[in-house]
């Protein structure tokens, strides 16, 4: 059974661009959640997707959007980067919303210049 | 105030010994679910070890065990027998049943010596 996978692996952009990250989760999961990783605030929840609708949301500003189409797979969308967007993006897959146990991706490397 | 906290920024430990990462947390939910992570250098979240607030019996996954102690609201992660592929990042999460999301600790960065 494949893994979660995200494409692409590393972007760099310049502030003010927007920026879209994809992830697939494993065959048959539902749920998908966004985290933020950063050596100075660690992982950060963003967002979590089951059956296409946003059922939880972190404390992240309204630049941050995402969203699930039909076949589970998400997107994570950044409008106006900022420095501070500069981060490893992780996306995880679980059998059901809430699920215990998450599939991690390898994550995007995302820099902004 | 910090939910998850991990003490233990870095740990050297040597190969073959039993390791224990530290883990407090802090919630007023009876319903919640604690987490073990590993994250090698590769940068990919690998899940290791689940308890849950209502569980009686402590986690074990193979070489991983939780040691849960409710009343001190702490879940430490047991590693017997390390492995020099130990060597990583483990962070420990908790999820409460109210809000449902996931909050992650600093983590802390084993290294295994041969």
């Amino acid at each position: 059974k494949a893994g979660v996978t995200q494409t692409p692996r590393y972007l760099i952009k310049t502030r003010g661009q927007q920026v879209t990250l994809s992830c697939s989760p494993i065959s048959g999961h539902r749920s998908v959640s966004w985290y933020q990783q950063t050596p100075g605030q660690g992982l950060q929840f963003l967002f979590e997707y089951f059956s296409e609708t946003q059922r939880n949301k972190g404390n992240f500003p309204g630049r941050f959007s995402g969203r699930q189409f039909s076949n589970s797979r998400s997107e994570m969308n950044v409008s106006t980067l900022e420095l501070g967007d500069s981060a490893l993006y992780l996306c995880a897959s679980s059998l059901y919303k809430g699920g215990d146990e998450q599939f991690f991706g390898p994550g995007t490397r995302l820099t902004v210049l | 105030a910090q939910k998850i906290t991990q003490t233990q920024p870095g740990m050297f430990v040597q190969e073959k010994e039993a390791v224990t990462l530290d883990c407090t947390y802090d919630t007023s939910d009876p319903s919640y679910g604690l987490f073990w992570y590993k994250q090698p250098s590769s940068g990919e979240m690998i899940f290791l070890i689940y308890q849950g607030s209502y569980d009686q019996q402590n986690a074990t996954e193979g070489r991983y065990s939780l040691n849960f102690q409710k009343a001190r609201k702490s879940a430490n992660l047991v590693i017997s027998a390390s492995q020099l592929g130990d060597s990583a990042m483990y962070f420990c999460a908790m999820r409460e049943g109210r809000d449902d999301k996931i909050i992650f600790g600093k983590g802390t960065r084993l290294h295994i010596l041969p």
